[in-house]
């Protein structure tokens, strides 16, 4: 059974640093094929992808934001880190971590609930 | 083209058939798949690959993906599929790797 769940803070001020850990279990990030990939959605808005790192240590980020962020592994811990930078009211969202599989054509087949992150002074 | 635009809304009665679109250039050389996203929850994966369905999703989940359309169809529709639709493009050619459509919402009447 895999599961996912985010955590960090909820509350940011602006110009700050953002630190976001997917924890997971009933899969291996070492595993060939399988990756993680943070999905972000504003309140009433749409779902926006943000990073997806996979196995082999490929990353890969948003065209959009790639300047902000960093996404890293740890796979001792079965975790998975995205660090987003310079916050600002307009990254205020619910921030999801998800499971990505090439067996399942690269699609997020199973997500954590989300944490809600505000960004405000 | 990262753009990926879908209508807004669709509104069906229970029983019939539920048709949403996801467009973009030349989207059926890439693939998508479909979410479905009830209110405060996470989204649930309900198609992937175009046309394939993971374990436990309905037969009247299908879906289509040809030219510059791909769709998502749902038959005989019931009350618990009100909710909103996401199509998500993977191109692998691109730097937009993953590109998510703005959502459609579904009402059933």
């Amino acid at each position: 059974q895999i599961t996912l769940k985010e955590s960090g803070p909820t509350l940011v001020k602006p110009t700050q640093t953002l630190t976001l850990t997917c924890t997971f279990s009933g899969f291996s990030v070492t595993t060939s094929g399988v990756g993680v990939g943070w999905i972000r959605q504003p309140p009433g808005k749409a779902l926006e992808w943000l990073a997806l790192i996979y196995w082999n240590d490929d990353k890969f980020y948003s065209p959009s934001l790639k300047n902000r962020l960093t996404i890293a592994k740890d796979t001792s811990d079965n975790q998975v880190v995205l660090t987003m930078t310079n916050m600002d009211p307009v990254d205020t969202a619910t921030y999801h971590c998800a499971h990505s599989d090439w067996a399942a054509a690269s699609s997020f087949d199973f997500w954590g609930q989300g944490i809600l992150v505000t960004v405000s002074s | 083209s990262s753009v990926v635009t879908q209508t807004p809304s669709v509104s069906v009665a229970p029983g019939q058939t539920a048709r949403i679109t996801c467009g973009g250039q030349s989207i059926g050389d890439k693939r998508v798949h479909w979410y479905q996203q009830r209110p405060g929850q996470a989204p649930v994966l309900v198609i992937y690959d175009d046309r394939a369905r993971p374990s436990g999703i309905p037969e009247r989940f299908s879906a289509s993906n040809s030219g510059n359309t791909a769709t998502l169809t749902i038959s005989t529709v019931e009350a618990g599929d009100e909710a909103h639709y996401f199509c998500q493009v993977w191109d692998a050619t691109s730097d937009h790797l993953v590109v998510f459509g703005g959502g459609t919402t579904l009402t059933v009447l």
